[in-house]
């Protein structure tokens, strides 16, 4: 099994939509979650860690539910700047970091 | 300037070819990572160090090596390329063991082995 799944997508949504990516991780000890955001043939960037109570940025809100082994990503009022990959990571115990595969997000005008 | 670098940005070998891939880091952080990315895989890490006398295989080592010659410089040698080592390659960087720590990315080394 996999360390880290998300559903790749692709997920295509007209401006000014809220979309959700989710995010399931198999390491129940696992000790810090993230969101980075990829554009096409660059480095991933972080776009916000994920703490336990939930947090928002912005347009951006994540939620972590440790029980479950889930992490979400909301994007409220989607703009065609939010097209990219969202990669899902989490940091294990070992203090490696795992990467899902992403979810691709294109917004449409 | 960018807080990590790597060169070269773009190399085009051929089967059986010793390369290096080389990255600096200007953000002090003691640990540095290799990954490769190739379409629909997501990252996968190479090696990794937490400081210049520690290095640790990743989940795919195999055919690869690394040098952490500084705190600040961390190279990936391919000994004996192979068409399948055919990816786009980032070195990152993150601070420490904290649950803040994070992880900052070079802009990628885009390689192709003919």
């Amino acid at each position: 099994r996999k360390e880290v799944e998300q559903d790749p997508g692709p997920f295509n949504v007209p401006e000014g939509a809220t979309v959700a990516f989710n995010c399931t991780y198999s390491n129940s000890a696992s000790q810090s979650f993230f969101w980075y955001r990829q554009d096409c043939r660059k480095e991933p960037k972080l776009l916000m860690s994920v703490y336990s109570s939930g947090n928002e940025d912005g347009r951006f809100t994540a939620q972590l539910n440790r029980a479950s082994q889930y992490i979400s990503l909301l994007i409220r009022d989607s703009k065609l700047s939010d097209s990219a990959t969202y990669l899902c990571v989490v940091k294990s115990t070992g203090n490696q970091f795992y990467f899902g595969t992403g979810t691709s997000l294109t917004v449409i005008p | 300037d960018a807080d990590v670098t790597q060169t070269p940005r773009n190399r085009i070998t051929k089967t059986g070819k010793r390369i290096m891939l080389e990255c600096s880091q200007t953000k002090g952080h003691d640990r540095m990572y290799w990954y490769r990315q190739d379409p629909g895989l997501g990252l996968q890490l190479i090696y990794y160090s937490f400081d210049v006398k520690d290095i640790n295989k990743g989940e795919i080592s195999d055919g690869y090596s690394v040098s952490r010659q500084a705190q600040a410089k961390f190279s990936l040698s391919l000994e004996s390329a192979i068409p399948n080592q055919t990816a786009l390659y980032f070195c990152a960087t993150s601070d420490g063991p904290s649950d803040a720590d994070t992880q900052y990315f070079g802009p990628g080394t885009r390689l192709t082995v003919l």
